[in-house]
């Protein structure tokens, strides 16, 4: 089955600061990768996502990249606020099944 | 707005119980799932269904199984919870064409 590794686990930056987070996927058929947002004691929220025929997607502060020679993706996170502290998820779609990433907590410094 | 909700927030069952836990959706989504979340492992598949009666194992199903009689309720089933089930367990919705998932608030389960 589909295996997606995420790191780092944890990051803390600045507020103004940006913030990266990066996943591998270990199956080509892969062809969809989102990213999940969760707020403490909250649901996962789609924040982004990218299909397999998109190198780059942008939505206001955050950027997706894919690379898929490399099945590799990440997240990019310009000015971050205090409000963008949270757990932040990766996945990867084959056919019904999403894939999740082990999770990054992010936490923004004042 | 898609709404996904799970009947129980908070669990406290005793090993060997049996256990339900209960996901209703209103937007008439095709595909519903469940998944296991604990710290530093992420979110994990357990079962999934595309269809009313059909499902499909996902990456940890042992110990598990589901049920899902109509379209809108699929519903997690431990047969005999073990500590080792000690959880939070999420809920999740999939039309099947758009991409995004979408979950419940999750239901939390202390098997002691």
């Amino acid at each position: 089955g589909e295996n997606v590794e995420q790191h780092p686990s944890t990051l803390s930056v600045q507020e103004g600061d940006s913030a990266v987070i990066k996943c591998t996927y270990s199956d080509s058929a892969s062809n969809y990768f989102p990213w999940y947002k969760q707020e403490l004691g909250k649901r996962p929220q789609l924040i982004i996502d990218i299909r397999s025929n998109v190198g780059e997607k942008k939505d206001q502060r955050i950027a997706v990249t894919l690379n898929k020679t490399a099945k590799h993706f990440s997240l990019h996170i310009t000015e971050t606020q205090p409000e963008d502290s949270a757990v932040y998820f990766c996945a990867a779609r084959v056919d019904y099944k999403l894939s999740f990433g082990a999770g990054t907590t992010v936490t923004v410094r004042a | 707005d898609v709404k996904v909700t799970q009947s129980s927030r908070y669990l406290v069952k005793r090993t060997g119980e049996k256990v339900f836990l209960e996901c209703v959706q209103d937007m008439d989504h095709e595909n519903m799932f469940w998944y296991r979340q604990d710290p530093g492992l992420g979110l994990r598949l357990i079962y999934f269904s595309y269809d009313v009666k059909m499902k499909e194992k996902g990456d940890i199903p042992e110990g598990y199984s589901v049920s899902r009689e109509k379209k809108e309720r699929f519903s997690l089933i431990l047969e005999s919870a073990s500590t080792n089930q000690t959880s939070m367990y999420l809920c999740a919705s999939w039309t099947g064409t758009t991409g995004e998932l979408f979950f419940g608030e999750g239901s939390r389960l202390t098997v002691l």
